[in-house]
């Protein structure tokens, strides 16, 4: 059973440019949270979202930034118009449904915004 | 602020000797979970204590929690250079449904050969 896959691993990205991380959740898993990671600081959630809904987005930013699940492929983060800020570690976890027990977490992709 | 905060932010040990890291959080939570991040990778789930319980062992982990002080312990027994990392815990609450895990800012670990 294959573990919470993400890719790229790492993106470099220009200022102004799109960003775009992908993140396939382990089978049987339903459910997908990303979080950020800025350097030497802990996770912050972004957003949760089952298949083709968003439950909860209250740790996304209100600009740039959106989040899909569609019915079929990998979930998508969706960074729009980089910002150096945008620089940080995007984790992805997946869990097999509520309650939220274990979150089983991707390897990350490292966005540089150049 | 962080509803999860670490402490020590770092901890220097020699190879077999214990190192214990505490986390505090703020609100009632249902679970508290610790996990380890080695350098440049993900996250890996080592435990998981429920609000209704007071210790939980696993290998050479031990976890406390004091739901009174709203605060846990990891124990890592006779420690090994390969669990140099950083240590979070992450609590998910009655405040946000269990939708998310909020995380402190880690326990980064260090055990000299």
């Amino acid at each position: 059973n294959a573990g919470v896959m993400q890719n790229p691993r790492h993106l470099v990205r220009r200022r102004g440019q799109e960003a775009r991380l992908r993140c396939s959740p382990m089978k049987g898993h339903s459910h997908v949270y990303w979080y950020r990671q800025l350097p030497e600081e802990g996770l912050k959630f972004m957003v949760y979202l089952q298949k083709e809904n968003i439950i909860d987005e209250s740790g996304m930013p209100k600009e740039r930034f959106s989040a899909e699940f569609p019915k079929e492929g990998p979930s998508i983060l969706r960074i729009q118009q980089v910002v150096r800020g945008d620089s940080a570690a995007y984790f992805c976890a997946s869990s097999p449904g509520r309650p939220v027990y274990t979150q089983y977490f991707g390897p990350g992709t490292r966005l540089t915004v150049l | 602020s962080q509803q999860g905060e670490e402490d020590p932010q770092a901890l220097s040990i020699q190879e077999g000797e214990n190192a214990t890291m505490n986390c505090s959080y703020k609100t009632s939570i249902n679970n508290l979970q610790w996990y380890r991040q080695n350098s440049g990778r993900g996250l890996v789930h080592l435990i998981l204590i429920r609000s209704n319980e007071r210790e939980k062992h696993s290998g050479r982990l031990r976890v406390t929690l004091d739901t009174s002080k709203k605060s846990s312990s990891l124990l890592i027994t006779a420690s090994r250079a390969a669990d140099t990392a950083s240590y979070f815990c992450a609590t998910d609450g009655d405040d946000n449904a269990g939708n998310m895990l909020t995380f402190g800012g880690g326990t980064r670990l260090m055990v000299k050969p």
